[in-house]
């Protein structure tokens, strides 16, 4: 069964420019969820999105979004890049929506190099 | 929201030792705690997860424990190996994820 697919694995991107990051869940699963890794705050939580809705939202600035399709793959935008904005970000599947109780499994991330 | 701290931030042990990490949490109504293991360049991967109803469970080598009571939950390692070596991340569900900030476990061969 294939993990976590995460596109593109590695980019930059100059300051004021936007991207937009590709997540396929594992095959089933339903619920995506969106982390942002950085050296000095960790694995933040930026979004999830089940059955095509934002279900559950980090304490990120408006200029981060994403949206879910209905093969519950998921992308995620960011628009006006900071340097700040450098990071891991990470995608995670499970089944269902919500964390409590429920799995997740984080695909490999794609990093983002802003400069 | 829900606090997670992570002890220690780096850990080195030699082959064969045990090695322990802990976590606290704040939120009482926390429910679900997976640890992660992440290895330079890729994504976290689930290693092992415990919920509220369970005080331990055990994988091989690795064992994780929680105190509900006291809000702490730790992951132990046994018979250390050098593809040990890696950040371990803990984590406390509510209505999200809320994760600790890493240990940088090392296994001197």
């Amino acid at each position: 069964k294939a993990g976590v697919t995460q596109t593109p694995r590695y980019l930059i991107k100059t300051r004021g420019q936007q991207v937009t990051l590709s997540c396929s869940p594992i095959s089933g699963h339903r619920s995506v969820s969106w982390y942002q890794q950085t050296p000095g705050q960790g694995l933040q939580f930026l979004f999830e999105y089940f059955s095509e809705t934002q279900r559950n939202k980090g304490n990120f600035p408006g200029r981060f979004s994403g949206r879910q399709f209905s093969n519950s793959r998921s992308e995620m935008n960011v628009s006006t890049l900071e340097l700040g904005d450098s990071a891991l970000y990470l995608c995670a599947s499970s089944l269902e929506q919500g964390a409590a109780g429920n799995t997740i499994y984080f695909g490999e991330g794609s990093w983002l190099t802003v400069v | 929201g829900e606090n997670v701290e992570q002890h220690p931030s780096t850990l080195s042990v030699q082959e064969g030792d045990s090695a322990v990490i802990k976590c606290t949490y704040s939120d009482s109504a926390s429910n679900y705690f997976p640890w992660y293991k992440q290895e330079l360049g890729k994504g976290p991967q689930l290693i092992i997860d415990i919920r509220s109803n369970v005080g331990e469970k055990k994988d091989q080598r690795i064992a994780v424990t929680l105190n509900k009571t006291a809000k702490h939950f730790s992951l132990h390692i046994t018979e250390t190996q050098p593809e040990d070596s890696a950040v371990y991340f803990c984590a406390a569900s509510v209505n999200q994820f809320y994760f600790g900030t890493g240990t940088s476990l090392t296994v001197i061969p």
